[in-house]
């Protein structure tokens, strides 16, 4: 119940393309999903977040979908352009905790 | 404002050995939390900690271990080092639980030969 799982593994994408990652999860007391960047060498960067009271955050090219009654959620990275390869990591948890159950991570790779 | 600072970036270690690594948050910040990052097993929780306590340990064994103290400052400490503990070690920082983000330091890598 207190997995993450996301998907894909890999993903390459071609400049000016949309970058789609999904997650899903179990534990229905989560209620705080945040997408994480991550380039080599660094560590990870919160990128957007949203919290299950809303179905879709839009932060520039970045966008969460949230469907509470699937218990999944996505980003949708529009336009994405070379400098957006890195790895993406989406997470969950409870309000009440700062323990984040993290994805397997999604190494994304946009060709010029 | 500086960001959450990790000492060592990198350090190599043989087994039966122990590590101690040190995390300052950023100033404000009373919270910090400790990750381990492997290609395996990709971002698992070790613990947290907020004003000096303890407040949520991961699954990890009892080699483990941390503290935190008065000024936020936080150290976590392995014992008996084994091959499989190789691993970048990330200490987030947060200022409030009600927004929920962490500031993720870049992170101590540790080889374990």
């Amino acid at each position: 119940q207190q997995q993450v799982k996301q998907s894909p593994q890999s993903l390459i994408v071609q400049k000016g393309g949309i970058s789609i990652i999904n997650c899903a999860y179990e534990n229905t007391a989560f209620d705080y999903f945040p997408w994480y960047q991550q380039f080599p060498g660094k560590g990870p960067a919160l990128l957007i977040a949203i919290r299950p009271d809303v179905s879709e955050k839009k932060e520039g090219r970045f966008t969460i979908s949230f469907n509470k009654s699937a218990k999944q959620f996505s980003l949708h990275i529009m336009d994405s352009q070379p400098g957006d390869s890195a790895t993406y990591f989406c997470a969950a948890k409870k309000d009440s905790s700062y323990k984040l159950i993290f994805g397997s991570g999604t190494r994304l790779l946009v060709r010029p | 404002k500086a960001g959450v600072t990790q000492t060592p970036r990198y350090l190599i270690k043989t087994r039966g050995q122990q590590v101690t690594l040190s995390c300052s948050p950023i100033s404000g910040h009373r919270s910090v939390s400790w990750y381990q990052q492997t290609p395996g097993q990709g971002l698992q929780f070790l613990f947290e900690y907020f004003s000096e306590t303890q407040r949520n340990k991961g699954n990890f064994p009892g080699r483990f271990s941390g503290r935190q103290f008065s000024n936020s400052r936080s150290e976590m400490n392995v014992s008996t080092l084994e091959l499989g503990d190789s691993a970048l070690y990330l200490c987030a920082s947060s200022d409030a639980l009600n927004t929920g983000e962490l500031f993720f330091g870049e992170g101590s890598r540790l080889t374990v030969l």
